[in-house]
């Protein structure tokens, strides 16, 4: 079925410890977009992608890197993982033209103590 | 600065009452609006859109939203709520980017349903 994979689902971290988070889509959709959600807050974006090999940054980009491997993968890496970062993130891609809303990925729960 | 506002943080109705979650957003242009709904643990599912054209939108489950230029709001309505309609509701606005539609979400509307 078509749609967005993200993997893990969930994942617990260390303080300082680094991990990446992988999202693919197999929609061959140009754009990826990378979320996160914290309760109360809503979702709110840390990395684009408009195509393979762009990315550019969202409205809370610190403390992330991205890298848009292909087409197809869009992955998100916490170098040094800090509470503050404890959250579900969501990666999606956008439909055709502007009309179609996102698809989303299940989402990581990532929890770090 | 585009934005979006879920004036309700917290919404309770009784199971065949109706509903309306409301959502007021700030957009210089013509705004792509949308509706999504979230289950406990789930990803987000898209409700319905609003991209041009009429103003009153239909969606899945139900639920029609319309949208109203001159109150720059854009809510969500069910005339008979079920039980399984208990979840957080996010309306979020489109802003135009290089990437295409950038979505920029509200803080959300968590809905529970009585008996």
């Amino acid at each position: 079925n078509a749609g967005v994979t993200q993997t893990p689902k969930f994942q617990v971290l260390k303080t300082g410890q680094s991990m990446t988070l992988q999202c693919a889509q197999d929609m061959n959709h140009n754009s990826m977009y990378w979320y996160r959600q914290d309760p109360g807050m809503g979702l709110r974006l840390i990395y684009y992608s408009a195509s393979e090999g762009t990315t550019d940054k969202g409205e809370v980009p610190n403390g992330y890197n991205v890298s848009r491997l292909n087409k197809r993968e869009f992955s998100l890496r916490l170098e040094s993982a800090a509470p503050s970062q404890t959250s579900v993130y969501f990666c999606a891609t956008p439909g055709l033209g502007t009309g179609y809303g996102y698809t989303f990925g299940s989402g990581t729960r990532l929890t770090v103590v | 600065a585009q934005s979006v506002t879920q004036p309700d943080i917290h919404i309770t109705v009784s199971e065949g009452a109706s509903l309306e979650l409301r959502c007021n957003y700030s957009y210089g242009a013509t705004p792509y609006l949308f509706w999504y709904v979230q289950s406990p643990g789930q990803g987000l599912q898209l409700l319905l859109k609003y991209f041009s054209g009429d103003t009153l939108v239909q969606g899945i489950k139900g639920f029609e939203a319309e949208f109203k230029r001159s109150q720059s709001s854009f809510n969500l309505r069910k005339p008979s709520v079920h039980w399984s309609d208990a979840a957080e509701y996010f309306c979020a606005v489109g802003a135009l980017n290089q990437a295409g539609t950038a979505l920029i979400f509200g803080k959300g509307t968590t809905l529970s349903v009585s008996s």
